[in-house]
């Protein structure tokens, strides 16, 4: 059946360094790879969307590449803030309305 | 309005009881989804809306639970003869219903059975 995993560790890092998360997947091809952020007490919100073609999408600070090889995306926040401190969720399609959400990993930014 | 509504945003009651949960999706969204999110889970998807289409109910986990939505609006997701293990937070999103659309979730209800 159609995976997808996150690290389910949290990840704590140092205000300003770059924050990467991984994303993988097994047994199949998405078509689509959406990154989410969610925060405590609210609902998911869209952050970046990346096609099974495209290698690498870019907004602000953040950057997600696709990398269909190793069945890997990676979401990228550079010059990371305390603000940037969230769970964050992928979720992949394949092609149709549905969409699979990994278990999101929680992001920690110290000062 | 400005996003999707989700009622009441928390709920507690007895084993046994029937709740309905509520989902106003923002307007000119035909694609309505349901899911449920376990405490430190990811999402799990309970069923899909869109348009005048027959539901995609597959993700429903028993008959205790059934959503209707009437046309391109309102979404109800009830859950009969509640059980403890249904204690989770249940999220609505609503998008313009294409491929790789981006879905805008409401605040969730939070739903504990005592």
């Amino acid at each position: 059946s159609q995976k997808i995993e996150q690290n389910s560790e949290a990840l704590n890092i140092q205000e300003g360094k770059t924050a990467t998360l991984t994303c993988n997947y097994t047994n199949y091809s998405p078509a689509y790879l959406q990154w989410y952020r969610q925060d405590p007490g609210r609902g998911p919100v869209f952050l970046l969307l990346i096609r099974e073609n495209e290698k690498e999408k870019r907004k602000e600070r953040l950057k997600v590449t696709f990398d269909t090889t190793l069945k890997q995306s990676l979401f990228h926040i550079t010059a990371s803030q305390p603000a940037d401190s969230a769970t964050y969720l992928c979720a992949h399609s394949s092609g149709t309305y549905k969409y699979i959400f990994g278990t999101g990993t929680r992001l920690k930014v110290l000062a | 309005g400005a996003g999707v509504s989700q009622s009441p945003s928390n709920k507690v009651t007895e084993k046994g009881k029937d709740v309905e949960l509520r989902c106003d999706p923002i307007s000119g969204h035909t694609a309505l989804y349901w899911y449920r999110q376990r405490l430190g889970q990811g999402l799990e998807f309970l069923i899909y809306f869109q348009g005048n289409s027959a539901p995609d109910k597959s993700g429903l986990p028993s008959d205790r639970f059934s959503a209707e939505r009437t046309g391109e609006s309102v979404s109800t997701l009830t859950i009969q003869r509640t059980q403890q293990e249904d204690s989770a937070v249940y999220l609505c999103a609503s998008s313009f219903g294409t491929s790789g659309d981006i879905q805008y979730f409401g605040a969730g209800t939070r739903l504990s059975v005592l």
